[in-house]
C-alpha cells in the first residue's frame, strides 16, 4: 500500500503569511491526491482534488501543486479562519489513505 | 444540496458489534457516486473504513476488512456500517461521506460525525 507522509506535523504562522504544507507518497501516485481542511469538532472539507483542482466554493488563496511523489498545499495569505488541521488523501482503485495531518496554529 | 446524517448508539460494549446508519437527503443514493465511512479516534487522524456503490458493490480498508460490513438500502436512501468484535481502539468519531469518483476518489460531502465509545 502507498504510504502518505505529511510535513510538518504542526506549524505556527501569522495572519497574512504564505504557508506551504507538503505530502509525500511512498511511490508515484501521478495526481491522485486530495487536500482537506478540518476545524475542531467539524467534519473535513475538501479543498483541492486531483492535486491541483480547486473545489467549488473554496477561496482562491488555496492552491495545490505536484505530481508523482511530492505534493504541496499553499495558502497564499493566511486568514484567521484558516487555522485548522490539513490532511492529504490518496486513492487508487480500492485503496484510500490519508496523511497523518498538519496542524496549523496561530503564532 | 446533499446532506448526510449519521445515527446509532453512542456507546458499545467490547466484543459487540457497532452499527451505524447514514441517511442521505437532497441526493439519490442510486446516482453515480460511492458512499463511504471514515473514522477519527479522539485527537488523531482520519482512517478510511470502506465504501459502497448503490449496486451493493463494496470495498474495505484491508486492516478492518475481516470485521466490517457496509450495506445500502436504496429504498430508504441510506447506507449502513457494521463493525464487529469492537475494542477500545474502535472508539472514534465516525463520519459518512459522499465519494466522488473522478480521476481520483474524493469525499466531497460529509455528515457531521457521531462519536462512538467502546466501553463496558
Amino acid at each position: 500500500d502507498v504510504q502518505m507522509t505529511q510535513s510538518p506535523s504542526s506549524l505556527s504562522a501569522s495572519v497574512g503569511d504564505r504557508v506551504t504544507i507538503t505530502c509525500r507518497a511512498s511511490q508515484s501516485i501521478t495526481d491522485y491526491l486530495n487536500w482537506y481542511q478540518q476545524k475542531p469538532g467539524k467534519a473535513p472539507n475538501l479543498l483541492i482534488y486531483a492535486a491541483t483542482n480547486l473545489q467549488s466554493g473554496v477561496p482562491s488563496r488555496f492552491s495545490g501543486s505536484g505530481s508523482g511523489t511530492d505534493f504541496t498545499l499553499t495558502i497564499s495569505s493566511l486568514q484567521p479562519e484558516d487555522f485548522a488541521t490539513y490532511y492529504c488523501q490518496h486513492s487508487y482503485r480500492t485503496s484510500i489513505t490519508f496523511g497523518q495531518g498538519t496542524r496549523l496554529e496561530i503564532k | 444540496q446533499v446532506q448526510l446524517h449519521e445515527s446509532g448508539p453512542g456507546l458499545v460494549k467490547p466484543s459487540e458489534t457497532l452499527s451505524l446508519t447514514c441517511a442521505v437527503s437532497g441526493h439519490s443514493i442510486s446516482s453515480s457516486y460511492y458512499w463511504g465511512w471514515i473514522r477519527q479516534p479522539p485527537g488523531k487522524g482520519l482512517e478510511w473504513i470502506g465504501s459502497i456503490f448503490h449496486s451493493g458493490s463494496a470495498f474495505y480498508n484491508a486492516p478492518l476488512k475481516s470485521r466490517v460490513t457496509i450495506s445500502v438500502d436504496t429504498s430508504k436512501n441510506q447506507f449502513s456500517l457494521k463493525l464487529s468484535s469492537v475494542t477500545a481502539a474502535d472508539t472514534a468519531v465516525y463520519y459518512c461521506a459522499r465519494e466522488r469518483m473522478t480521476t481520483v476518489t474524493s469525499f466531497d460531502s460529509w455528515g457531521q460525525g457521531t462519536l462512538v465509545t467502546v466501553s463496558s
